[in-house]
Formats: structure tokens, C-alpha cells, sequence
């Protein structure tokens, strides 16, 4: 069967670094998705990766290392506003999108 | 704001109601999906919409009917719902149907349901 895991959850402190880790068993790929939801809000795409590597966007970066079926999510200099679900999705060979149970990440003044 | 809104926010409804999602997109896509997310489970993908023709029906229950009138709009119907049925149901679209990699989806906030 296909399964994505991450952590149920996480506490972080303001200010500081949290990796937030996916592992992945897919028929195929063809991309990992990262995606942010606050509580009762939608969620938002933060990133997309298909190939081996780090990608960055300001505070936050993913990578990717599709040999060993894992990723994770980088987030920096932690805010308040960053607790949230963070949702891992894994895309397979059927352009099936496969989805974590989501990490809940709490922070901590 | 995503570009997708859903209404209602919040429905309590009894199980031998009849209740209707909706949701509405503004950005122009041409592919549109129900999706239901229950408490530390995964999304599951109800119903996936192409240019209004219904391309995907994941074995969801036939009390379960969905509605695609035009390319920006799309229903849930509900009707004789189980108390197990209680879950956030998000709409999300996407410029096109995900047959390529990198298709992002944009949701809706949701809406809350409960049935007693």
C-alpha cells in the first residue's frame, strides 16, 4: 500500500529552527508538496519538489531526496503566526495525490 | 483569501436531513475537487470535476452527490448523512487536472459538518 508519515506533532520555541520530516512509500513519484493550514483556515501551498535537493524561499525551505523516500520542511526564525498543520502530499505515478495525517506545530513564546 | 470560498462555514444537520455544500472559485480553473479531512487523518478525495464532467468518484457513499453546474461552481448534496460522516469537507481547484506534476491545489476554508 502507499503511505506518507510525519510526526502528529511538534513544539518549537519563537525564534528558533524546526524540522518537520516526511517519509514517503509511493507506486512512483512525480513531486512532494508541502502545504500550510491554520486552524479552521484552508490550506495553502508553501512548496513543490521533484527533484533531489534543497529548495529555499525565505524562512521556509524543503528537501528532497527521492532515493530514500524523504523530505522535510525547514521553517527559520520561528513567528507565533507558524503554528500550524503542515501537510505533507506525495503525487505518484497515476498523478494521484497522497497525503500525510499532517504535523501540528506548536510554538512557544 | 484563496480564491475559493465555501458556504456554509459551520451546518449541524440531523440524518434524515437534506443539506447542500457549496463552493465557488475566482481564479479562472478548470479542475475542481472535494476533498474530506476528519481529525489526524489524511485527506481523502471525494470527487475530482474536469471542465464540469466528473473524471474521478472515490467510492464515496451515494448519500453523497455532487454538482458541477459551470467551471466555477461546484455543490455537495447531502442527504441521510451518518454521524460518522462529521468531518471539515474542503473544495480546492486547480488550473488544470493533475495528469502533470506541480499542479497546485488552492482550498476553500471549509465547511464544519456535523450530524447527530
Amino acid at each position: 500500500g502507499q503511505n506518507i508519515d510525519q510526526p502528529t506533532e511538534m513544539t518549537a520555541t519563537e525564534g528558533a529552527i524546526v524540522q518537520i520530516n516526511c517519509t514517503y512509500q509511493t507506486s512512483g513519484f512525480n513531486g512532494l508538496f508541502w502545504y500550510q493550514q491554520h486552524a479552521g483556515e484552508a490550506p495553502t501551498f508553501l512548496s513543490y519538489n521533484v527533484l533531489d535537493g534543497l529548495e529555499e524561499k525565505g524562512r521556509f525551505s524543503s528537501f528532497l531526496s527521492r532515493s530514500k523516500g524523504y523530505s522535510y520542511l525547514l521553517l527559520k526564525e520561528l513567528q507565533m503566526k507558524d503554528s500550524a498543520s503542515y501537510l505533507c502530499a506525495v503525487m505518484d505515478s497515476n498523478y494521484q495525490l497522497i497525503w500525510g495525517a499532517g504535523t501540528k506545530l506548536i510554538i512557544k513564546p | 483569501e484563496t480564491g475559493v470560498t465555501q458556504t456554509p462555514r459551520h451546518l449541524v444537520m440531523g440524518m434524515t436531513n437534506k443539506k447542500s455544500l457549496k463552493c465557488e472559485q475566482h481564479l479562472g480553473h478548470n479542475a475542481m475537487y472535494w476533498y474530506k479531512q476528519s481529525a489526524k487523518k489524511p485527506l481523502e478525495l471525494m470527487f475530482v470535476y474536469s471542465l464540469e464532467e466528473r473524471v474521478e468518484n472515490n467510492s464515496v457513499p451515494s448519500r453523497f452527490s455532487p454538482e458541477c453546474p459551470n467551471s466555477s461552481h461546484l455543490f455537495l448534496h447531502l442527504h441521510t448523512l451518518q454521524p460518522e460522516d462529521s468531518a471539515l469537507y474542503l473544495c480546492a481547484s486547480s488550473q488544470d487536472m493533475q495528469t502533470r506534476g506541480g499542479e497546485k491545489l488552492f482550498f476553500g476554508s471549509g465547511t464544519q459538518l456535523s450530524v447527530l
